[in-house]
């Protein structure tokens, strides 16, 4: 079965600042990995995903992130925050792609001025 | 592509009372996904259908928990005799198979709030 941790359930960063949020996964087959956001009383939306190819993947808003199989991670970075990518950040797992994704818990994302 | 659609954004209901969602996909996808999110937690899986066929079932979805996709496009769920624990926010997402993994992408509807009382 897919797990995914989130390590942080709230992170906090100056406007600038570099933004980290961590993602752990289990899987016993290799995984399709996402992140998604989600603003205020709103849907998910997606900012990047791994499926196969370049580990190395890069998403919207430049947000990018890195499969690292040998510590089963895919940690979002960002170089600078914005004032506007505060929301709140899943990663999600799945093995097959177009199954039912498996979510973390959530990384709440605040930058302050 | 006019995005998924869902209905009502809101509903409020008394415990023990029946509540039904609709669902419209973007209109090529043939997936259909439910999730529900509580509080402070990330979406869990419901149920999923391809076309009209509902493929699995989470054991999160009890006998109170129904949904159908009757033509393969749109979807509804019911939750009879509402309980407060069944208050959340209730996603639809939406994705086509064919392609490769470069298209796999859940497209998520705003979601139905639900509140039981």
């Amino acid at each position: 079965a897919q797990s995914v941790t989130q390590l942080g359930s709230h992170v906090s960063v100056s406007e600038g600042a570099l933004v980290l949020l961590r993602c752990n996964y289990s899987s016993s087959v290799p995984p399709y990995l996402f992140w998604y956001v989600q603003y205020p009383n709103q849907g998910l939306q997606l900012l990047l995903k791994y499926t196969t190819g370049a580990t190395l993947v890069k998403g919207i808003n430049g947000f990018e992130a890195e499969f690292k199989k040998s510590e089963t991670s895919f940690h979002l970075t960002k170089p600078s925050a914005h004032m506007s990518d505060a929301a709140e950040y899943f990663c999600a797992v799945t093995p097959q792609g177009n199954t039912p994704l498996v979510f973390g818990k959530g990384t709440r994302l605040s930058v302050i001025a | 592509d006019t995005g998924v659609s869902q209905n009502p954004r809101h509903k409020i209901t008394k415990r023990g009372q029946n509540v039904t969602f609709r669902c419209d996909p973007i209109s090529e996808h043939n997936r259909l996904y439910w999730y529900r999110q509580t509080l402070g937690q990330g979406p869990e899986f419901l149920t999923y259908f391809q076309n009209e066929a509902q493929l699995e079932k989470s054991r999160l979805l009890s006998d109170r928990f129904s949904a159908e996709r009757p033509k393969g496009s749109f979807s509804t769920l019911e939750i009879q005799r509402t309980e407060q624990g069944d208050s959340a926010m209730y996603l639809c997402a939406s994705t086509q198979t064919a392609g490769g993994p470069d298209l796999y992408e859940q497209y998520f509807g705003p979601g139905t709030r639900l509140t039981v009382t």
